[in-house]
């Protein structure tokens, strides 16, 4: 099993550029999720997902999009990149009552 | 929403003596407990997690502590080792509502040789 993996490892964007992290599991795990990490604010949750076709929204939402119209895919839309959105973008994965494993992680930067 | 606060943000020790990193939680619903290491520039890997009808688990050298009445939780490390150096993150995930784990803003443990 390659676990979770993420795509690009880096990127940097221009303000305004729109851009899709993408993100994907060959463990059948049900609850996929996106969270971000800025320095000292440990990793704050985008979005998750308990399942194809459903997504919620976590703390820190906004200027983001996800969809997950596979088990397998959780890809993270920005719709316009903003500097505050530079970052490090980690996707996660689960299944019930199971470990939580993170892919490799994005850096983001945004000029 | 679920809160968790983690002290303290950065740790010193000496190689062999032990390490304490603590947490807290607001959402009663928190039954599951997780405990992550990240190593510089790689992913936050799980080393200990404990759920709520436990009050303590161990692991070789790491055991973590659950206090359900007062909503605290702690990692201990023993006989700590260079290569434990990392930082240390808490999370914490409710039975229902929004089943993913809300994080501690993380501890960075140092220890010397």
């Amino acid at each position: 099993n390659a676990g979770v993996t993420q795509t690009p490892k880096f990127q940097v964007l221009k303000t305004g550029q729109s851009m899709t992290l993408q993100c994907a599991q060959d463990m059948n795990h049900e609850y996929m999720s996106w969270y971000r990490q800025d320095p000292g604010m440990g990793l704050r949750l985008i979005h998750y997902s308990v399942g194809a076709g459903i997504t919620d929204q976590g703390e820190v939402p906004n200027g983001y999009n996800v969809s997950r119209s596979t088990t397998e895919d959780f890809p993270l839309r920005l719709l316009s990149a903003a500097p505050s959105q530079t970052s490090v973008y980690f996707c996660a994965s689960r299944t019930t009552g199971g470990e939580q494993f993170f892919g490799p992680g994005t850096r983001l930067t945004v000029l | 929403g679920e809160n968790v606060e983690q002290h303290p943000s950065t740790l010193s020790v000496q190689e062999g003596d032990s390490a304490v990193i603590k947490c807290t939680y607001s959402d009663s619903a928190s039954n599951y407990f997780p405990w992550y290491k990240q190593e510089l520039g790689k992913r936050p890997q799980l080393i200990i997690d404990i759920r709520s009808n436990v009050g303590e688990k161990k692991d070789q050298r790491i055991a973590v502590t659950l206090n359900k009445t007062a909503k605290h939780f702690s990692l201990h490390i023993t006989e700590t080792q260079p290569e434990d150096s990392a930082v240390y993150f808490c999370a914490a995930r409710r039975r229902g509502g929004r089943r993913a784990l809300t994080f501690g803003s993380g501890t960075r443990l140092q220890v010397q040789p």
